[in-house]
């Protein structure tokens, strides 16, 4: 089984300011990861697939980069409807999820 | 509007079955691979199971492999689990989910609101 593990678990952060968030394979998957955005009594949502592709609906503001074991989404110029939990999953090999981080004000 | 509608949770006790449901609608659901995927109370995502559009290619969590048994019926837009052999630490929130793509092999663009299962005694 691939594990996928996100760092930092809580990521404390100003509005306008920018988020890094990172996520690491525990194999290569090349390019097949994903991030989703969950908000607290919400059903996750899709940013990101093929580790840099934009899900219809996701803000400029967020972009994926990386490939083979080593990935990072980054939110530029933070506003208040981006604080939540975000998970990275890989699909490469079935699915995994990564632990996730929150990013708090 | 493109939709998933979960049905099927409840308390349950250990050792004992369910099934869960979830009708698709808004979008053809025989072109995608569709997607268990559950929350534990405060806990993160685990995904537990999938199924291409044709239902060819299956795939299971560990956790709950020889367990639980994901099929689908595109005639009647539907994905359903078979769970059996319950235990304490499979309740959760579980959602159903679509993939961007026919196979196992994208993101998950279309989530349901979740049905809820309780394994207790």
């Amino acid at each position: 089984e691939i594990v996928m593990t996100q760092s930092p678990a809580t990521l404390s952060v100003s509005p306008g300011e920018t988020a890094t968030l990172s996520c690491r394979a525990s194999q290569s998957i090349t390019a097949n990861l994903a991030w989703y955005q969950q908000k607290p009594g919400q059903a996750p949502r899709l940013l990101i697939y093929l580790a840099s592709t934009r899900a219809t609906g996701t803000p400029a503001r967020f972009s994926g980069s990386g490939s083979g074991t080593e990935f990072t989404l980054t939110i530029s110029s933070l506003q208040s409807e981006d604080f939540a939990v975000y998970y990275c999953q890989q699909n490469s090999d079935w699915v995994t999820f990564g632990g996730g981080t929150k990013v708090e004000i | 509007e493109v939709q998933l509608v979960e049905s099927g949770g409840g308390l349950v006790q250990p050792g004992r079955s369910l099934r869960l449901s979830c009708a698709g609608s808004g979008f053809t659901f025989d072109d995608y691979a569709m997607h268990w995927v559950r929350q534990g109370p405060g806990k993160g995502l685990e995904w537990v199971s999938g199924l291409s559009w044709n239902s060819g290619t299956i795939g299971y969590a560990d956790s709950v492999k020889g367990r639980f048994t994901i099929s689908r019926d595109n005639a009647k837009n539907s994905l359903y689990l078979q769970m059996n052999s319950l235990r304490v630490e499979d309740t959760g929130l579980y959602y159903c989910t679509k993939d961007i793509y026919g196979n196992l092999s994208g993101g998950m663009d279309v989530w349901g609101q979740g049905t809820t299962v309780t394994v207790s005694s």
